[in-house]
């Protein structure tokens, strides 16, 4: 079973476009992430959710909107799609225990590469 | 914000040998985690190794090992017996043991490449 989880792997689009991008993750993590990966590979932290509560939200424009309707899903809405949008879009999650159980990792999905024409 | 350094875009190795690629972090905090994540050509991001702040030896994973200098900042990865398989971005990562956000920051990552 993957751990997690995220649709479509790959996203053609017209600029000016809503689409979604879904993640689910079964490994009962608290806390669920959506990273932006550009062209040059830098890694990038959006926004970030404990238990369906937004906890980061770095700057990132209002046109990319995140829902958590449960803990096992943190999906990504993107309204008006630019140019500049495409990219490799990341879901992960991680335990919220910061105990010594050698736990806190980051899990990631395995992409969603969004061109934006 | 803590930050990650990766000095090293790009490293190459010859196949069988060994390779080590750097990472320094800044932070005021004394218990954190760090990470070295791997990215091949399928773009999965993949755990390679991981080290607690509090534990003085160095983590090892067969053939991937850390050394750990904790006064120094510096958390470098050595890949002995390189094999094609190793090709890969590494990224290194950071993640505080006590922030609430329980964010991880990541460096700009190194290219290895592996000369057959």
């Amino acid at each position: 079973d993957t751990a997690v989880s995220q649709t479509p792997k790959y996203l053609v689009t017209q600029m000016g476009n809503d689409k979604s991008i879904k993640c689910e993750q079964n490994l009962g993590h608290d806390t669920m992430y959506w990273y932006k990966q550009d062209s040059k590979k830098f890694l990038k932290i959006m926004f970030s959710y404990n238990n369906k509560e937004l906890i980061i939200n770095e700057t990132v424009p209002n046109r990319f909107s995140p829902k958590s309707p449960d803990k096992a899903h943190l999906n990504l809405h993107i309204n008006s799609l630019e140019l500049g949008d495409s990219a490799v879009y990341f879901c992960a999650s991680s335990p919220r225990d910061r105990g010594n159980s050698g736990a806190n990792v980051l899990t990631f999905g395995a992409g969603s590469r969004l061109t934006v024409l | 914000a803590q930050t990650v350094t990766q000095s090293q875009p790009e490293m190459s190795v010859q196949e069988a040998e060994t390779v080590t690629l750097s990472c320094t972090y800044d932070t005021s905090e004394s218990d954190y985690y760090l990470f070295w994540y791997k990215q091949p050509p399928s773009r999965q991001m993949i755990l390679v190794i991981r080290q607690e702040a509090y534990k003085q030896q160095n983590a090892t994973e067969n053939r991937f090992s850390v050394n750990f200098q904790k006064a120094a900042k510096s958390f470098s990865l050595k890949i002995s017996d390189s094999q094609l398989g190793d090709a890969a971005m590494y990224f290194c990562a950071y993640r505080s043991a006590w922030n609430t956000g329980n964010q991880f920051y990541f460096g700009t990552g190194t290219s290895l490449t592996v000369i057959p």
